[in-house]
This record gives structure tokens, C-alpha cells and sequence, in this order.
């Protein structure tokens, strides 16, 4: 695709359910990013995946948060027993691996947790 | 990690240029200086990245001291759509750099 997709682009879900969110990096792309950003303050790094593998998941917050990207493309961010404290936007973004190179973002993922 | 500061925001005109400077005294050897922009409700986007001097691209100019423990990003005749968030992140990979508050631009008619 021309960019960087997430679906869904709102997610409303109760306090304990499980919610999965996905992206959709720009074709050619090995480097993915999940970040989440609050209101009124910039984008929290989570995770960085090289290929299938996360090469660093030192930003997740906790081990309800799990991400996979099995095939080197598509990437899941998954929330286990969701809190309120978890509502954020989610945004992904791809680069093509290198070093410092341009992230591209996606629109992100609203995630209310009610 | 390299820590960041910058304003929290800053106000300007239409047509002025404006610049935003940025903090990261304990920015190592390796790292860059990268600028993102982020508009409401979108993520954000690549402005500009260099490592040391002046960088100049169709947006806008980064300007880098020879101690490089600051950057400042110049906005050259800024219009109303120029109104966003701007970020400077300091690293040597992507998963280093490490987004702060960033500085709310205001461009006023």
C-alpha cells in the first residue's frame, strides 16, 4: 500500500476484555515500530521488530502487552485484561531497517478501555 | 538515551520564520538529530535529520553547533497549516530515539 494502515481506527472495549490491533506496514519495510501516545504527550515507544523477530520490547509496559509480526509484515499488538489506564491512541510505524532512517507512522488505533 | 528539552510551545504570525531549539547535552557520538511533526489526530511525520552543521530540505533548516548539545529547527515564512506538535528525537537507531512532550507551534493569522 501507498502507507502505513491500522485498523481499527477505534477500538471501545470493557475493562478485562482482550483487544488485538493491527498494522499494516508500507511494502518492502523490515523495521516496525508500536508506540502509544496520552493525551497531550508524544508517542511512547513499546516495541521494534526486525523482520518477525522483536529485537527490543523494552518498552512494553507490562505482560498483558504482547506483539508478533510471524511473517515479517503484518504486526499485532495484543492488550490481555484490558484497564482504563491502557486507553491511548497506538500508533504503528515502518522503516526500511536502516539505522536512523525515516519512520513512517500510520493514523493510529483510538483505544478506549470503559 | 539522549534526553531532549524544548519549549512546551511557542506562537508566531503567518509569514514569519520561526525557530525551535532543542536541548541534548549528553548526545552521544553516534547519534542523530531527527525532527517529527504531528499534526492532530495523525501520526507523525519526518521533517528533517542531521549530525552535524546546517541541513536544509524543502521544509524547513537544521542548524547543529560543533559541540552539537543543541539543534534548532528554522520554519522559513510559516503559514497557518504549519500549526502542530514538533518533536526532536536524538539517537543512533530509530528504537533509541525517544519521543518527549515536543513544542506546540501556534501559527496565528
Amino acid at each position: 500500500g501507498a502507507g502505513v494502515s491500522q485498523t481499527p481506527s477505534n477500538k471501545v472495549t470493557e475493562k478485562g476484555k482482550y483487544v488485538e490491533l493491527r498494522c499494516d506496514p508500507i511494502s518492502g519495510h523490515t523495521a516496525l515500530y508500536w508506540y502509544r501516545q496520552s493525551l497531550g504527550q508524544g508517542p511512547e515507544f513499546l516495541i521494534y521488530f526486525q523482520g518477525t523477530g522483536a529485537a527490543d520490547d523494552s518498552g512494553l509496559p507490562n505482560d498483558r502487552f504482547f506483539a508478533v509480526r510471524p511473517e515479517g509484515s503484518v504486526s499485532t499488538l495484543k492488550i490481555q485484561r484490558t484497564e482504563r489506564g491502557d486507553s491511548a491512541v497506538y500508533l504503528c510505524a515502518s522503516s526500511s531497517g536502516l539505522f536512523t532512517d525515516t519512520q513512517y507512522f500510520g493514523p493510529g488505533t483510538r483505544l478506549t478501555v470503559l | 538515551l539522549a534526553k531532549t528539552t524544548q519549549p512546551i510551545s511557542m506562537d508566531s504570525y503567518e509569514g514569519q520564520e520561526v525557530n525551535i531549539t532543542c536541548s541534548h547535552n549528553n548526545i552521544a557520538t553516534n547519534d542523530y538529530i531527527t525532527w517529527y511533526q504531528q499534526f492532530p489526530s495523525q501520526g507523525p511525520r519526518f521533517i528533517i535529520q542531521g549530525y552535524k552543521t546546517k541541513v536544509t530540505n524543502e521544509v524547513a533548516s537544521l542548524f547543529i553547533p560543533a559541540d552539537r548539545k543543541s539543534s534548532t529547527l528554522s520554519l522559513p515564512r510559516v503559514s497557518l497549516s504549519d500549526t502542530a506538535v514538533y518533536y526532536c528525537l536524538v539517537g543512533e537507531y530509530n528504537n533509541d530515539m525517544r519521543f518527549g512532550a515536543g513544542t506546540r507551534l501556534t501559527v496565528k493569522p
